[in-house]
C-alpha cells in the first residue's frame, strides 16, 4: 500500500541541527511532489517547502529560507528535510505529504517529533 | 500570503446531528481548497479536495461545497469516530496556507 515513513524523534539543542527522512513506498516515487508541512503543540499546520522528487527542484516558505534544505535519494525512495538553527520555536511535529501536482496533502507520514531544548 | 480563516474555532453537537464548518479565503482560490481532519496524535486525512470532491473511502456523510472565497464542510451526522479538528487549506497560491482549525467536540 502507498505509504510514508519518517524517521524517530529526536531532541536537539538550540543552534543545533535536525535531518529527518521520509520513505516512500507503494507509488512511484518520482510521480508525485513531496513536501514538509509542521505542526507545533496544540497549534495548526504550517506548510515549511516541497521538492519534486523527478530532478530535484525546491521551494521553500520565506519563513525558513536559508534555514530549510531538501534533499532526496531515488535509489531508496527518500526525502530528507534539514533543518538548521534550531530553537525553542521550531518544537513541533514534521510531516512529510505527496501531492500530485498542483493538489492536496493526499498521503502524509505519521509524523516526526523535534525537540529543542537546552 | 493567503489567510485561512475557520468559524466557529469550537463546534459542539451531539451524536447524529448535522455539523457545518466555514472556512474563508483572504483572496480567491478559486476551487483550490482542501479539507483535512486530524485525531488526537495522528497525522491529518484528506476528506474533501476540489472544494467538493470526496478523496478515497471517505463516506458520502461528509460534503464539501462552494468556491472563490467562502466554504463549508457539512457532516450530516455525526458519528463517534468524527469528533476531530478540522483543518481547510488552499492550493492556489504559495505558500500553500491552512486555516487554524475547528474542533467538533461531543455535546
Amino acid at each position: 500500500q502507498v505509504q510514508l515513513v519518517q524517521s524517530g524523534a529526536e531532541v536537539k539543542k538550540p543552534g543545533a541541527s535536525v535531518k529527518v527522512s521520509c520513505k516512500a513506498s507503494g507509488y512511484t516515487f518520482t510521480s508525485y511532489f513531496m513536501h514538509w508541512v509542521r505542526q507545533a503543540p496544540g497549534q495548526g499546520l504550517e506548510w515549511m517547502a516541497i521538492i519534486n522528487p523527478s530532478g530535484g527542484s525546491t521551494t521553500y516558505a520565506q519563513k525558513f529560507q536559508g534555514r530549510v534544505t531538501l534533499t532526496r535519494d531515488t535509489s531508496t525512495s527518500t526525502v530528507y528535510m534539514e533543518l538548521s538553527s534550531l530553537r525553542s520555536e521550531d518544537t513541533a511535529v514534521y510531516y512529510c505529504a505527496r501531492t500530485w501536482n498542483d493538489d492536496a496533502f493526499d498521503i502524509w507520514g505519521q509524523g516526526t517529533m523535534v525537540t529543542v531544548s537546552s | 500570503e493567503i489567510v485561512m480563516t475557520q468559524s466557529p474555532a469550537t463546534l459542539s453537537v451531539s451524536p447524529g446531528e448535522r455539523a457545518t464548518l466555514s472556512c474563508r479565503a483572504s483572496q480567491s482560490v478559486s476551487s483550490n481548497l482542501a479539507w483535512y481532519q486530524q485525531k488526537n496524535g495522528q497525522a491529518p486525512r484528506l476528506l474533501i479536495y476540489g472544494a467538493s470532491t470526496r478523496a478515497t473511502g471517505i463516506p458520502a456523510t461528509f460534503s464539501g461545497s462552494g468556491s472563490g472565497t467562502e466554504f463549508t464542510l457539512t457532516i450530516s451526522s455525526l458519528q463517534s469516530e468524527d469528533f476531530a479538528v478540522y483543518y481547510c487549506q488552499q492550493y492556489n497560491n504559495w505558500p500553500r496556507t491552512f486555516g487554524q482549525g475547528t474542533k467538533v467536540e461531543i455535546k
